[in-house]
């Protein structure tokens, strides 16, 4: 089945400075992957996905690329604010029935310092 | 007020008992999902459905059980048998689609055991 790994496992950077985080999959059959933050004690909220016809999706300061060759996606954050202190889930996914479940990394947590 | 609801929020539990956790949708969504998180663990999926009256187990189903039978709910009982249920449990819901679907997270019930 599908195991996706995540790093760094914590990540402090200083407020306008970029942070980025990668993920790596191993089933070459995914074609789904969503990024998640999520603030202390609140639900994960969906922030940027991409699929697999793509290689880079942007919305605003956040970005994602995908390398299917290589099997590893990443997230981009750039001019970081302190708002953006949270921690981060990616995830992979085949499309379709039982297949579509996320799996999930185990979650980057994201400091931003003033 | 449309979207994914669970309680309770806070949850005790006494040893050898079993708690059910509520989790309710009105997005009109096919599947839903019950997840695990523990510190540093990112999210487990406990068992998944994606239609009324059927439901599969998940990574890890041991101590768990489930019931699907209207679209709007999907509870979770947590067994006796469940020897470490001390965690934060989300329930989320997606359309089934295929193209890749986001799950969108309730707020989480926190379950304690005394």
């Amino acid at each position: 089945g599908e195991n996706v790994e995540q790093h760094p496992s914590t990540l402090s950077v200083q407020e306008g400075d970029s942070a980025v985080i990668k993920c790596t999959y191993s089933d070459s059959a995914s074609n789904y992957f969503p990024w998640y933050k999520q603030e202390l004690g609140k639900r994960p909220q969906l922030i940027i996905d991409i699929r697999s016809n793509v290689g880079e999706k942007k919305d605003q300061r956040i970005a994602v690329t995908l390398n299917k060759t290589a099997k590893h996606f990443s997230l981009h954050i750039t001019e970081t604010q302190p708002e953006d202190s949270a921690v981060y889930f990616c995830a992979a996914s085949r499309t379709g029935g039982s297949q579509g479940n996320l799996i999930f990394g185990k979650g980057t947590k994201l400091s931003v310092k003033p | 007020d449309g979207g994914i609801t669970q309680s309770p929020k806070y949850l005790f539990r006494k040893e050898g008992q079993n708690v059910t956790l509520s989790c309710e949708q009105n997005l009109n969504h096919d599947a839903m999902y019950w997840y695990r998180q523990d510190p540093g663990q990112g999210l487990r999926l406990i068992y998944y459905s994606q239609i009324v009256n059927d439901f599969q187990k998940g990574d890890i189903a041991e101590g768990y059980s489930v019931s699907r039978e209207k679209k709007e709910s999907f509870p979770l009982t947590v067994t006796s048998a469940q020897k470490n249920p001390t965690a934060f449990y989300l329930c989320a819901s997606s359309i089934q689609s295929a193209y890749g679907d986001e799950q969108f997270f309730g707020p989480g019930t926190r379950l304690t055991v005394l």
